[in-house]
């Protein structure tokens, strides 16, 4: 069965700096990965997805993620964060069940 | 287009009540999925419906909670009796079909707290 790990529980960053969030996941085969948001009080918003092709896939909202084999890895990236990405990030992953998540990362940003 | 809607939004019950849960997804869309999320925790799938019949609900405790697809549309998801441990968003989403490349639509989510 596959799972994903997002080691951190909680970033805080500056308004303009740069974001990675990172993902590792477990699966046997290429998995289908996502990233989605979810904003206080809403629901999930698909950020972007990987199935397979280029391993740098660019989302909404100026977000891209690359995908390494390698290190079963698909972090998240934003070059200049913005207050209002202030929210809680989930990556998921998709073997031969439906989307397995992550525990999540919550993004705090400050001024 | 029209997104998943869910409701009610939020729901406050004492433990040992019942509760149920209403979600509309997608038009056309095919598959349906019920979400728990506990607060600080990602969401854990519940139960998965194709069409109007059961794909799995292998994680669904079943002496408490049922959920059913009558009509291949509409879904209700209820729980009874509630435990304190059931305080937690409920999330309902589609797909067009089962298909792994498929996107998964969330609903905004019905927030239960069990007193």
């Amino acid at each position: 069965a596959q799972s994903v790990t997002q080691p951190d529980i909680h970033i805080t960053v500056s308004e303009g700096a740069s974001l990675e969030l990172r993902c590792n996941y477990s699966y046997g085969a290429t998995p289908y990965l996502f990233w989605y948001v979810q904003s206080p009080g809403q629901g999930l918003q698909l950020l972007l997805k990987y199935f397979s092709g280029d391993t740098l896939v660019q989302g909404i909202k100026g977000f891209e993620a690359e995908f390494k084999r390698s290190q079963s890895s698909f972090n998240l990236r934003k070059p200049s964060v913005h207050w209002s990405d202030a929210a809680e990030y989930f990556c998921a992953v998709r073997g031969n069940t439906p989307l397995v998540f992550g525990k999540g990362t919550r993004l705090s940003v400050i001024a | 287009e029209a997104g998943v809607a869910q409701s009610p939004r939020y729901k406050i019950i004492e433990k040992r009540q019942s509760v149920a849960f209403w979600c509309n997804p997608i038009s056309g869309h095919a598959t349906l999925y019920w979400y728990q999320q506990i607060l600080g925790q990602g969401p854990k799938l519940l139960i998965q419906f194709q069409n109007n019949g059961v794909v799995d609900d292998s994680q669904l405790p079943k002496d408490r909670f049922s959920a059913e697809r009558l009509k291949g549309v509409d879904s209700t998801l209820k729980i009874q009796p509630a435990k304190l441990e059931d305080s937690a968003v409920y999330l309902c989403a589609s797909s067009p079909d089962r298909g792994f490349g498929n996107t998964i639509y969330f609903g905004e989510g019905s927030w239960l707290t069990v007193v």
